[in-house]
């Protein structure tokens, strides 16, 4: 199985900062990479998909970009509801894989 | 609005069986493959099982292969995972999730396998 590696698995940030979550896979993935945002005791929701795909609703303050096997995740501008677990996962290869997370907290 | 909603999690004994259901609203069930996803506590996620829509194809983790049965029922828009022999390291949240690329999660029912 194809392992994703995400850094840093905990980062600490302030309302307003940019900020930038990395995901690593093990080999190529093509851009089938996607991006969740988990609150604590709820549904993982999905962000981005296939690297750069905003999904519907999500505010444009999230962005993706990478390829092969470096990806990021970045906000450009944090919001006080942004503070959450983000998790990456490939589905390029049977099964997909995921990364292990970055929580964002407050600084 | 797609709604995943989990249920039949609870305290199981080493060995024992348990059933999760998905109910799934919102969307055209029939046409939408299905998984299983779970999360241990303090671990990461792990793909589970899945199951096309006409049922005509199923996978499972080499963790789970043999005790667990993924099926669903596309008249009730009901996804099941039936799980036998079940041990301690099944303890975990299990999430009902949508096609391969994950669109679509419940919140998780918590299963725990404990003496």
């Amino acid at each position: 199985d194809i392992q994703m590696t995400q850094s840093p698995s905990v980062l600490s940030a302030s309302v307003g900062d940019r900020v930038t979550l990395n995901c690593k896979a093990s080999q190529n993935i093509n851009k089938y990479l996607n991006w969740y945002q988990q609150n604590l005791g709820e549904a993982p929701k999905l962000l981005i998909s296939n690297t750069n795909s905003l999904q519907t609703g999500i505010p444009s303050r999230f962005s993706g970009s990478g390829s092969g096997t470096d990806f990021t995740l970045t906000i450009s501008s944090l919001q006080p509801e942004d503070f959450a677990t983000y998790f990456c996962f490939q589905h390029d290869s049977w099964p997909g894989t995921f990364g292990s997370g970055t929580k964002l907290e407050i600084k | 609005e797609v709604q995943l909603v989990e249920s039949g999690g609870g305290l199981v004994q080493p060995g024992r069986s348990l059933k999760l259901s998905c109910l799934a609203s919102g969307f055209i069930f029939s046409n939408y493959g299905m998984n299983w996803i779970r999360q241990a506590p303090g671990k990461g996620l792990e793909w589970v099982a899945s199951i096309s829509s006409s049922s005509s194809y199923t996978y499972y983790a080499d963790r789970v292969k043999g005790r667990f049965t993924i099926s669903r029922d596309n008249a009730k828009n009901t996804l099941s995972l039936q799980m036998t022999s079940l041990r301690s390291e099944d303890t975990a949240l299990y999430y009902c999730t949508r096609v391969h690329t994950l669109d679509y999660w419940g919140q998780g029912v918590m299963v725990t396998v404990s003496s």
